[in-house]
């Protein structure tokens, strides 16, 4: 069946960097635009940063800009985001989610943990 | 402070219609589709609506959207008690380029 798998969460310190990846099954994964959607403890959903299908475009949220990269390897089926200078505020569980229709998330990873702290 | 304003919470006894309301501008609901999404304890997000009333297969049809303007609003009706879950709607927004979603509503089944 369908699935996303996200991975490479944990513990790192303010300023460090950590990549996430998400590697997806069972549909044809390079026909898709994906997001990365995270969630604070107890907080809300905010949307982090988009990326095509083929990988030539890409949007993030302002929260992100300049400090997070979204990639993918459509030969791998796995969605990267890649996240620099971290901050506290970055703490969250971090979700892949792909686009559907437009920007109707239909398949949702289990989600990772990122925690920033020193 | 969230772009799309949801109330924080609602609530209902079983069987009766409960609605969410989700209000934003111009430049999201206003020109853009809804989404719906809800959000059991500790689970990952689920697709409730999209496009703005459509459901996909598998959402009962206790669950209905609608919008008018830049707002948008989420109806259950025959409420049940495994509806209890955070709702949240979202939007693409053409000013920041990105999705952008409400607040979340707590419902609360009675």
């Amino acid at each position: 069946q369908m699935q996303l798998v996200e991975s490479g969460g944990g513990v790192v310190q303010p300023g460090r960097s950590l990549r996430l990846s998400c590697a997806a099954s069972g549909f044809t994964f390079s026909s898709y635009d994906i997001h990365w959607v995270r969630q604070a403890p107890g907080k809300g959903l905010e949307w982090v940063a988009v990326i095509s299908s083929d990988g030539s475009i890409k949007y993030y949220a302002d929260s992100v800009k300049g400090r997070f990269t979204i990639s993918r390897d459509n030969s791998k089926n796995t969605l990267y985001l890649q996240m620099n200078s971290l901050r506290a505020e970055d703490t969250a569980v971090y979700y892949c989610a792909k686009a559907g229709d437009a920007y109707a998330f239909d398949l949702w990873g289990q989600g990772t943990m990122v925690t920033v702290s020193s | 402070q969230s772009v799309l304003t949801q109330p924080p919470s609602a609530s209902g006894t079983p069987g009766q219609r409960v609605t969410i309301s989700c209000s934003g501008s111009s430049s999201n609901i206003g020109s853009n589709f809804v989404y719906w999404y809800q959000q059991l304890p500790g689970t990952a997000p689920k697709l409730l609506i999209y496009r703005n009333n459509q459901r996909p297969s598998g959402v009962p049809d206790r669950f209905s959207g609608s919008k008018s303007g830049t707002s948008a609003s989420l109806a259950i009706s025959g409420l049940r008690s495994e509806d209890e879950a955070d709702y949240y709607c979202a939007a693409w927004d053409d000013s920041l380029s990105g999705v952008v979603f409400g607040g979340g509503t707590k419902l609360t089944v009675l």
